[in-house]
């Protein structure tokens, strides 16, 4: 069976501090994954996504995320945090006919 | 740049009313989606449709129904709202990978239905 867990339901940390958020996954097969960010009362908007060109990818605002089989990890990282980075994400793995979401986790940078 | 607009950003309906839900997308994806998603349950899926006129239920169907006349456009009907109905919904598309796998999905701004 397919699945993703995020390991944190809700993170803080300090402005210009380090942010890592979390994700396992398991997979039969050689998965896609991606992370989505959402602010409050808005969409998700698509970070990065993982398709098995690279084990390291970067996406946008400076998030990237390093994809681990032996692991089978894909977690979120960024070298320091911003005020704008506060939100919620959420993993997702791109399944047989349908996409399996982590559960989220809450980003809260204090300043 | 993919743009999945959604009909309303908040609509307020009264019990037993039917409500209509509408999504558009402009780049030509195959799959479109609804979710709901509440405080503690993440986002479920209700229906998704992998082509024009096909639907499949998803986790959550019970309550409503959806349409896809034109590849574009997918419309999530709820027949006679009820308060439980009451959620933010989110519209989803994208494209098909093959062999049942889909590329990232494109959210719209979703829609705040409260239902009195």
């Amino acid at each position: 069976a397919q699945s993703v867990t995020q390991l944190d339901s809700h993170v803080s940390v300090s402005e210009g501090t380090p942010v890592l958020l979390r994700c396992n996954y398991s997979s039969s097969y050689s998965p896609s994954l991606f992370w989505y960010v959402q602010h409050p009362n808005k969409g998700l908007q698509l970070l990065l996504k993982y398709t098995s060109a690279a084990t390291l990818v970067k996406g946008i605002n400076g998030f990237e995320a390093e994809f681990k089989k032996s692991e089978t990890s894909f977690h979120l990282t960024k070298p320091s945090a911003h005020m704008s980075d506060a939100a919620e994400y959420f993993c997702v793995l791109s399944g047989t006919y349908k996409y399996i979401f982590g559960t989220g986790t809450r980003l809260k940078v204090l300043a | 740049d993919v743009k999945v607009t959604q009909s309303s950003r908040y609509l307020v309906k009264r019990t037993g009313e039917k409500v209509f839900l509408e999504c558009v997308q402009d780049m030509d994806h195959e799959n479109m989606f609804w979710y709901r998603q509440d405080p503690g349950l993440g986002l479920r899926l209700i229906y998704f449709s992998y082509d024009v006129k096909m639907k499949e239920k998803g986790d959550i169907p019970e309550g409503y129904s959806v349409s896809r006349e034109k590849k574009e456009r997918f419309s999530l009907i709820l027949e006679s709202a009820s308060t439980n109905q009451t959620s933010m919904y989110l519209c989803a598309s994208s494209l098909s990978k093959g062999l049942g796998s889909f590329d990232e999905q494109y959210f719209g701004p979703g829609t705040r239905l409260t239902v009195t």
